[in-house]
């Protein structure tokens, strides 16, 4: 079982739609937790943290239950600019801060 | 401020070559990590450089092995090319203490081939 699974996607929505991507996560010593954004042949780019309370920037919110393991990002009024992968990320202290991604979810955004 | 970057853009390599993949950290950082990500799939951590040390290694043999530099540049080497080594190399660089997280910059990565 891989440490960090997503959704196996792809999302295909038009715009202005909602979308939500959940993802877990089974290494219960996982202390950061966040979402990358990487758009095809680029790298990686932080998206946002996750926070227990839960946190928005924008038309994204993003959740994080520790009890069950569970991260999850909501995209709200999607735009054409929002298609990309998105990477469910999880830090530990071990392995010296190593990022563990998840495979990710596609998502496209049409007209 | 310079963000990271990495040399070469793109790489063909055949099974058995060795190759050297380098990355420049941002100013100021001291921590540099390398990702390998396979077509399709997520980065995969290959290990930490902390301050020229290694600090924290992933699931990769040891014919992967790296280096930092004082100026906190870095260093992939892989020995003994083998096919499933193709991917996209990716450094991040971070500015963390021993056990603090730091957000990790990603350069554009080296996309190599093995043949």
């Amino acid at each position: 079982r891989k440490e960090v699974e997503q959704d196996p996607g792809p999302f295909n929505v038009p715009e202005g739609a909602t979308v939500a991507f959940n993802c877990t996560y089974s290494n219960s010593a996982s202390q950061s937790f966040f979402w990358y954004r990487q758009d095809c042949r680029k790298e990686p780019k932080l998206l946002m943290s996750v926070y227990s309370s839960g946190n928005e920037d924008g038309r994204f919110t993003a959740q994080l239950n520790r009890a069950s393991q569970y991260i999850s990002l909501l995209i709200r009024d999607s735009k054409l600019s929002d298609s990309a992968t998105y990477l469910c990320v999880v830090s530990r202290a071990q392995a010296g801060t190593a990022l563990i991604f998840g495979k990710g979810t596609t998502l496209s955004v049409s007209s | 401020e310079t963000g990271v970057t990495q040399s070469p853009t793109h790489l063909i390599k055949t099974r058995g070559q060795q190759v050297t993949l380098r990355c420049s950290s941002q100013s100021g950082h001291n921590t540099v990590s390398w990702y390998q990500q396979a077509l399709g799939q997520g980065p995969q951590f290959i290990f930490q450089y902390y301050r020229e040390e290694e600090n924290g290694r992933g699931n990769f043999p040891p014919r992967f092995s790296g280096l930092q530099f004082p100026n906190y540049s870095s260093e992939l080497n892989v020995n003994a090319l083998e096919l499933d080594d193709s991917a996209l190399y990716l450094c991040a660089s971070s500015d963390q203490g021993a056990s603090s997280y730091n957000e990790q910059f990603f350069g554009p990565g080296t996309r190599l081939t093995v043949l």
